[in-house]
């Protein structure tokens, strides 16, 4: 079955450390791989997406994401953590046989520490 | 207005009212979605509409009825629902409902419904 698994719930960093959120999923076909965030009140924003090619892909705010297809993984990351990224961020894939659908993960809510 | 916008932001109804949700997009889409996202649940992906047909109902209990009347609205019309149902709904858009790597979808911020 297509499944989407981010397994930390909550983190917490301090201000100017580094993060790295962890994104697993399930299935064989080819993904696409997407990495969302959420503000409070606010809909998804979309951080950065992997199609194919270079398996470390940059988005915006300064996070980046690598593609790891050995481990079925797709960890966001991103060296310096600001007080305004404190927000819901979450992991999709869509299989290259299920067309548009557009399977996320649980989300991990990112607390930063002054 | 940009992007995807929703309307009502906040909606608070009995469950033996009617109400309706409101997405537009202004972006020149194809297709649309309805998503409800629920606390400690991943979000699921109720409704798809492309080009103003309906291409997917996710097994989405009949006291939900989206209606699609132009590739631009997308209506999320609600009966006699239970509090159960209580939840953020979710609209985006998308150039087409193709997976590809021009097709991302834009989300609006969402109608935070409770049901009394």
């Amino acid at each position: 079955a297509q499944s989407v698994t981010q397994p930390d719930i909550h983190i917490t960093v301090s201000e100017g450390a580094s993060l790295e959120l962890r994104c697993n999923y399930s299935y064989g076909a080819t993904p696409y791989l997407f990495w969302y965030v959420q503000s409070p009140g606010q809909g998804l924003q979309l951080l950065l997406k992997y199609f194919s090619g270079d398996t470390l892909v940059q988005g915006i705010k300064g996070f980046e994401a690598e593609f790891k297809r050995s481990q079925s993984s797709f960890n966001l990351r991103k060296p310096s953590v600001h007080w305004s990224d404190a927000a819901e961020y979450f992991c999709a894939v869509v299989w290259m046989d299920s067309s548009y659908k557009l399977i996320f993960g649980s989300g991990t809510r990112l607390l930063v520490r002054p | 207005e940009t992007g995807v916008t929703q309307t009502p932001r906040h909606l608070v109804m009995g469950m033996t009212n009617k109400k309706s949700l409101k997405c537009e997009q202004h972006l020149g889409h194809n297709a649309m979605y309805w998503y409800k996202q629920s606390a400690k649940k991943p979000l699921e992906l109720m409704f798809v509409y492309s080009l103003e047909e309906r291409v997917e109902n996710n097994s989405v209990p009949s006291r939900f009825s989206p209606e699609c009347p132009n590739s631009s609205h997308l209506f999320l019309h609600l009966h006699t629902l239970q509090p159960e149902d209580s939840a953020l709904y979710l609209c985006a858009s998308s150039q087409d409902r193709v997976a590809g790597a021009w097709n991302e979808q834009f989300f609006g911020p969402g109608t935070r419904l409770t049901v009394l």
